[in-house]
């Protein structure tokens, strides 16, 4: 059974300062990781996917980071604003198997 | 990006009765949509696959017959959820695969509540 873990569960952060979080996934087998943003009543919006171990993307103030060896990526937000406030969800897929399985998300609060 | 949406977004219906969500790919094809169902603080379940022309392929424990699912058309998956309990209350949402590589397009989900 494939386990995605996501931590924390919940973040309250000021606004202007800078923040992390985790996702990790099984190690054997994997294919990609990808980064999802999902504001409330709206479409879960993808940031990153990402496939090679060492992989750094970059869109604006968010970042994230690969280790397929570990099974671990590391989303970053630099600077957050209000507009950042959202759930993030990562997902993992296995070589030869196009199916998704998500973490519970990292529910994002930035206090004005 | 490409669009997809899902109507509708909230719904609710007496125990019993059948309830069709909509997902529609609205500026690309979609050859492949997944539906997914999210209970409350639990991460999005892959539910099925849906291939256009083709039958659903379901995930292991969901019930087929009860979920029915229709891809007739390459913007249009239907997910039918017949004979509605109060167990099926959930958080269901669709994604399609747009026209990149790896990438996968949401709808904005629908909110179902069985009385």
């Amino acid at each position: 059974i494939l386990n995605v873990e996501q931590s924390p569960q919940s973040l309250h952060v000021q606004e202007g300062d800078s923040t992390n979080f985790t996702c990790s996934f099984p190690s054997s087998n994997f294919y990609a990781l990808h980064w999802y943003r999902w504001e409330t009543a709206k479409s879960p919006e993808a940031l990153f996917v990402m496939t090679l171990n060492g992989d750094e993307k970059k869109k604006g103030r968010i970042s994230a980071t690969l280790n397929t060896k570990e099974g671990y990526s590391y989303l970053y937000i630099k600077g957050s604003q209000p507009e950042d406030s959202a759930t993030y969800l990562c997902a993992f897929t296995n070589f030869g198997n196009e199916k998704l399985t998500f973490g519970t998300g990292t529910r994002l609060t930035i206090i004005p | 990006g490409a669009v997809v949406s899902q109507h509708p977004s909230r719904v609710i219906c007496k125990s019993g009765t059948s309830v069709k969500i909509e997902c529609r790919s609205l500026d690309f094809q979609a050859t492949t949509m997944f539906w997914y169902r999210q209970f409350p603080k639990q991460s999005l379940m892959l539910m099925a696959t849906s291939n256009e022309g083709s039958k659903a392929t379901y995930e292991q424990g969901v019930e087929k017959d009860k979920f029915l699912i229709n891809h007739a058309s390459l913007t249009l998956s239907t997910l039918t959820v017949t004979s509605a309990h109060p167990e099926d209350s959930s958080f269901y949402i669709c994604s399609a695969r747009g026209p990149g590589v790896g990438e996968l397009f949401f709808g904005e989900g629908s909110r179902l509540t069985v009385l």
